[in-house]
């Protein structure tokens, strides 16, 4: 089946730094791959949508600036935080899917703490 | 407001009890899935319905699909332990776009 990695998962940071989320499709290519926002014992909050060769389609209310989307490969998407604050400690996650708006593969998550 | 209603938030229940999880909507949506996820892991996809009043089965998970393709429902038979997670459902209301409930948080108490 279509496994999707994600790295590093976890990392923690000084306020002001920027950090860089990796997201793999390693079996199949993936021209689209999605970035979800999670706090505790919430749901998954969709942040912005990857799309191979293009720009990033982001949610309202997500800074584009704040939260950089690379996806220059078929397999891979980067979501960079940039001048990182403690109030964007969260877990981040990252899908993607062979299989369009029938299922979809999730990486295991990136936990990131900023002090 | 959430596109998509899912209910209880909490469910905290015995081993060997039945129970009911609802993810409802006002939109028609071409699919549901439903995901379960462990803390500090992503989700992990456990059935996509597909046809109005589609019914499957996963051992002890039974899921429906609205026949108006709009509310869908997840039921776990004799729970047990291991069953302990965050519950989703997920649906695309545009196409490649896939979001969430606001999931439902199962305890399975020995």
């Amino acid at each position: 089946g279509a496994v999707v990695s994600q790295h590093p998962s976890r990392v923690i940071c000084k306020s002001g730094t920027s950090v860089k989320i990796e997201c793999r499709s390693l079996d199949f290519q993936a021209t689209t791959m999605f970035w979800y926002r999670q706090f505790p014992k919430q749901s998954l909050m969709l942040m912005a949508t990857s799309n191979e060769g293009s720009k990033a389609t982001y949610e309202q209310g997500v800074e584009k600036d704040k939260f950089l989307i690379n996806h220059a490969s078929l397999t891979l998407s980067t979501l960079t935080v940039t001048s990182a604050h403690p109030e964007d400690s969260s877990f981040y996650i990252c899908s993607a899917g062979d299989r369009g708006p029938y299922g979809y593969t999730f990486g295991s998550g990136t936990r990131l703490t900023v002090v | 407001t959430q596109l998509l209603e899912q209910s209880p938030q909490f469910l905290s229940i015995q081993e060997g009890e039945n129970l009911t999880v609802y993810c409802n909507s006002s939109s028609v949506f071409s699919s549901l899935q439903w995901y379960r996820q462990e803390p500090g892991e992503g989700p992990v996809l456990l059935v996509t319905v597909v046809t109005g009043g589609e019914v499957k089965k996963l051992k002890r998970l039974t899921f429906q699909f609205g026949d108006a393709r709009k509310d869908s429902s997840l039921h776990i038979t004799a729970a047990q332990t291991g069953d302990t997670g965050l519950y989703l459902c997920a649906g695309s209301p545009h196409r490649n776009k896939l979001v969430f409930g606001a999931g439902t948080i199962l305890r399975v108490k020995s």
